[in-house]
């Protein structure tokens, strides 16, 4: 079993819709969680950090389950901008702290 | 400010080549990493430093090497480069360990390299 996983989609959706991600992890020891955008061809950059309580930045939301362990990412009022890969990336001691990613998730926004 | 760059941009070599991959960053990061990606395997650790002279093993360290010589770059080395080593290479800083929002590990634009 892969340490992250995520469903490789693609999720095809329109322009305005609702669309979520979830991330399960597999060690409980998972200390900090994050999302990442990817374009393709491009680099990954931080798109938002997870935190226990939930966190909301514009039209994204982060949530974090850890006793289920999965952390979900909620994308409302879908552009066409948003189509990209969405990795989840945790971190934990076992590896000093370091990130461990998940294989991404392809979302297209489609007018 | 440049961020972190990497040189070069893509690269072909035959099984059994030798080359080196460069990563700078001018932001004065203590941290660097060097990770693979790969088709449905995401990102992958392969070494990593955290600071100057200092450089550690990831999850897929075999047949490459590192070295950090100054604080601002970080070398990644394929000795004797083999099929499996076909990828897309990226270099990261980050100002202290992991990434967030605090601590967000910055990437380079990559290096693809093919080898035959």
């Amino acid at each position: 079993r892969k340490e992250v996983e995520q469903d490789p989609g693609p999720f095809n959706v329109p322009e305005g819709a609702t669309v979520a991600f979830n991330c399960t992890y597999s060690n409980s020891a998972s200390q900090s969680f994050f999302w990442y955008r990817q374009d393709c061809r491009k680099e990954p950059k931080l798109l938002m950090s997870v935190y226990s309580s939930g966190n909301e930045d514009g039209r994204f939301t982060a949530q974090l389950n850890r006793a289920s362990q999965y952390i979900s990412l909620l994308i409302r009022d879908s552009k066409l901008s948003d189509s990209a890969t969405y990795l989840c990336a945790v971190s934990h001691m076992e590896y000093g702290n370091k990130l461990v990613f998940g294989a991404g998730t392809i979302l297209r926004v489609k007018s | 400010n440049a961020g972190v760059t990497q040189t070069p941009k893509f690269r072909v070599l035959k099984t059994g080549q030798s080359m080196t991959l460069l990563c700078a960053q001018d932001m004065n990061h203590e941290y660097m990493y060097w990770y693979r990606q790969d088709p449905g395997m995401g990102l992958r650790l392969i070494h990593y430093s955290v600071g100057e002279g200092t450089t550690a093993k990831g999850e897929v360290p075999d047949g490459y090497n590192v070295s950090r010589l100054k604080k601002q770059n970080f070398l990644l080395g394929l000795e004797s480069a083999a099929p499996s080593q076909t990828s897309v290479y990226f270099c990261a800083s980050s100002y202290r360990e992991g990434g967030g929002a605090r601590d967000e590990q910055f990437f380079g634009p990559g290096t693809r390299l093919t080898v035959l």
